[in-house]
Parts: structure tokens; C-alpha cells; sequence
């Protein structure tokens, strides 16, 4: 039973303009939520996160948003950049719980 | 970047042979993370660590087993490998501190078993 879904399994986007990664999940335990950025041949690195108390949560050009009642969460990267070509993944925990559950990544690929 | 590191980083090994993977970090974090990566599966854990001979199971556990006699080492061991664990496994730690949930990923150990 997968938990955290990612339904696009790849995404093109042109240079400059705006990348919406999207992010579906099923456990109303969940209340922590993190995307996760990894280059080929590199070990996934932490991008940015949002508390269930939250809505919103800015890191200079990425922003995740939460829609609790929709379960969804989504990140945004504007303007994308060619260095942003990777694979996003996100994951979620529950309070108390010191374990991830990861969605199966996006590619995205910025297209100059 | 966090002090992680995982040797080695490639291996062949055949069916049926004993392979242990060694996780090292230098930050003194208490929990420590074993993870698989497979095309379409995303990442699913193996097996986590809560402290020293402190471990538990993950979604994946069968055929794995692991270890911690030390806070800086975590060893991943399979014990008869299969084709079915060619995979790129990777290592992650947390503290967990002030709410914090972000784990830190190392590089990465590529097996192939054939």
C-alpha cells in the first residue's frame, strides 16, 4: 500500500519558467512533510519541509504548500534553472515516529 | 554537507554469497537509516536504528540484517545474497532534535549481485 504517491513519474520544464512537483498521500497520521532533491550517482539531499500546522513554507526559489483536507502537497520551483534537473522525492512522518515514508520520485528535467 | 560515508561504494558480488555494507558518520546523530532504492519503488527502508544495539525492521527487511555496537557505525549485512537485492542502497541519519524529521542521506553503495 503505497502511502505517499508521486502519479508523474516525469515532468519538462522550460528554463525560467515555474516547476509544480506534486505529492498525493493516504495515512491522516501524517503531519511532517519534506521533498528531497538527488543527482545520478549522488545520495538524496534535503530541500525544504512543512508542518501540518502550516500551509505554506518559502526557501528562496522553492515553496511547498499543504492542503491537508485534499491530503496533497506540492512543491514549487520559480524560476527553474538548469541545476535543478533531478529527481524529487517526497516523504512524510508522523509525530513520534522516527521513520520516512518516501514517494517513487519525479524526474524533472529543465529544458534551457 | 553531514559527515556520512558508505563503503564500499561498488560491489559484484555472486548468489548466495555473504555481503555487509558499512555505513560511518562522524556527527554523533542517534539514529541511523538503511535504505534501498529500485526503479518505480522510490525510497523503502530496510532497517533503522534508534541507538547503540538498538535497531528495528523496516518494510523490507527479509534477507537483511544489521548491526550497531558503535554510535558512528552501521553495518548492513546480507546473508545469502539474491538477484533481487541488486539495488543502490543508502545510508541516512537523524537526531530528531527540537521536531526536527530531515534525515541526511550518504552517498550511496551500488551492488550488484549475479
Amino acid at each position: 500500500d503505497q502511502q505517499v504517491k508521486q502519479n508523474s513519474p516525469s515532468l519538462s520544464v522550460q528554463e525560467g519558467r515555474i516547476s509544480i512537483l506534486n505529492c498525493d498521500y493516504t495515512n491522516s497520521m501524517f503531519d511532517y512533510f519534506l521533498w528531497y532533491k538527488k543527482y545520478p550517482a549522488e545520495g538524496p539531499t534535503f530541500l525544504i519541509s512543512i508542518s501540518s500546522i502550516k500551509d505554506k513554507n518559502e526557501d528562496g526559489r522553492f515553496t511547498v504548500f499543504l492542503n491537508k483536507s485534499a491530503k496533497h502537497l506540492s512543491l514549487h520551483i520559480v524560476p527553474s534553472q538548469p541545476g535543478d534537473s533531478a529527481v524529487y522525492f517526497c516523504a512524510a512522518s508522523g509525530f513520534g515516529n522516527e521513520k520516512l515514508t518516501f514517494g517513487t520520485g519525479t524526474r524533472l528535467t529543465i529544458i534551457p | 554537507d553531514a559527515g556520512i560515508t558508505q563503503s564500499p561504494r561498488h560491489k559484484v558480488t555472486e548468489t548466495g554469497t555473504p555481503v555487509t555494507l558499512r555505513c560511518h558518520q562522524t556527527e554523533n546523530h542517534r539514529y541511523m537509516y538503511w535504505y534501498r532504492q529500485d526503479p518505480g519503488h522510490g525510497l523503502r527502508l530496510i532497517h533503522y536504528s534508534y541507538g547503540v544495539k538498538d535497531t528495528d525492521k523496516g518494510e523490507v527487511s527479509d534477507g537483511y540484517s544489521v548491526s550497531r555496537s558503535k554510535t558512528e557505525d552501521f553495518l548492513l549485512t546480507l546473508e545469502s545474497a539474491t538477484s533481487s537485492q541488486t539495488s543502490v542502497y543508502f545510508c541516512a541519519i537523524s537526531e530528531r532534535a527540537s521536531g526536527s524529521y530531515e534525515q541526511y542521506f550518504g552517498p550511496g553503495t551500488r551492488l550488484t549481485v549475479t
